[in-house]
């Protein structure tokens, strides 16, 4: 049963990088689109962005400029970088597998990590 | 981006109630719809994928219908460990999108 265990710092300063890792253990690390989402306290969930096997990377507009996923199939880890955070990136963040059919553009989530609250604060 | 609307935001039920929780979309997106369920302090788990089809290990009560811009989740008598909070999911256009989620509480 494929299982995601992630990891990475809990409270950070504004301005500073948000860094998180997820590991993927007990399945095939290859097609599928490796997913990061993030949930503020008691709000919605948000996409945030995903990558490949190969390391082609999907971004969510809103959030593009400040974000980088990346990959190592070597350890069947990917990892999340978020720059120059703020209050407003105060989030449970969770990795997921994205699943896809019909070329890829039916697209779910499952498993999920058990997320990681990181909170911005001064 | 396209947005998703769920109804309603909340609703308290018995146990045993036949539920219904509504998702519209801003556009068209085909079948390509998904259903999540979360608990307090845990993360979302997939219910439904492509609007109808159930994942393995859910439990039956639970069916999904719907294309185009309207959906719907139907949980067939509800069950105590079903209270949480409801999220439908689209992957038509990037980025996928989610709803605001649908509380179902106990009556």
């Amino acid at each position: 049963q494929v299982q995601l265990q992630q990891w990475g710092a809990g409270l950070l300063k504004p301005s500073e990088t948000l860094s998180l890792a997820c590991a993927v253990s007990g399945g095939s690390f290859s097609d599928y689109h490796w997913t990061w989402i993030r949930q503020p306290p008691g709000k919605g969930l948000e996409w945030i962005g995903e990558i490949n096997y190969s390391g082609s990377t999907n971004y969510n507009p809103s959030l593009k400029s400040r974000v980088t996923i990346s990959i190592d199939t070597s350890k069947n880890q990917f990892s999340l970088n978020l720059s120059s955070v703020t209050a407003a990136d105060t989030a449970v963040y969770y990795c997921a597998r994205g699943n896809t059919l019909v070329l890829g553009v039916m697209l779910w989530f499952d498993p999920w990590g058990q997320g990681t609250l990181v909170t911005v604060s001064s | 981006d396209i947005q998703m609307t769920q109804s309603p935001s909340s609703l308290s039920e018995s146990v045993g109630d036949r539920v219904t929780i509504t998702c519209r979309a801003s556009q068209s997106i085909s079948s390509y719809l998904n259903w999540y369920q979360q608990k307090p302090g845990k993360a979302p788990k997939l219910l439904i994928y492509a609007a109808s089809s159930l994942q393995s290990g859910v439990p039956s009560r639970f069916s999904g219908s719907g294309s185009g811009t309207d959906f719907t989740l139907t949980i067939s008598s509800l069950q105590p460990e079903d209270f949480a909070t409801y999220y439908c999911q689209q992957s038509y256009i990037t980025p996928p999108s989610f709803g605001q989620g649908t509380k179902v509480e106990i009556k």
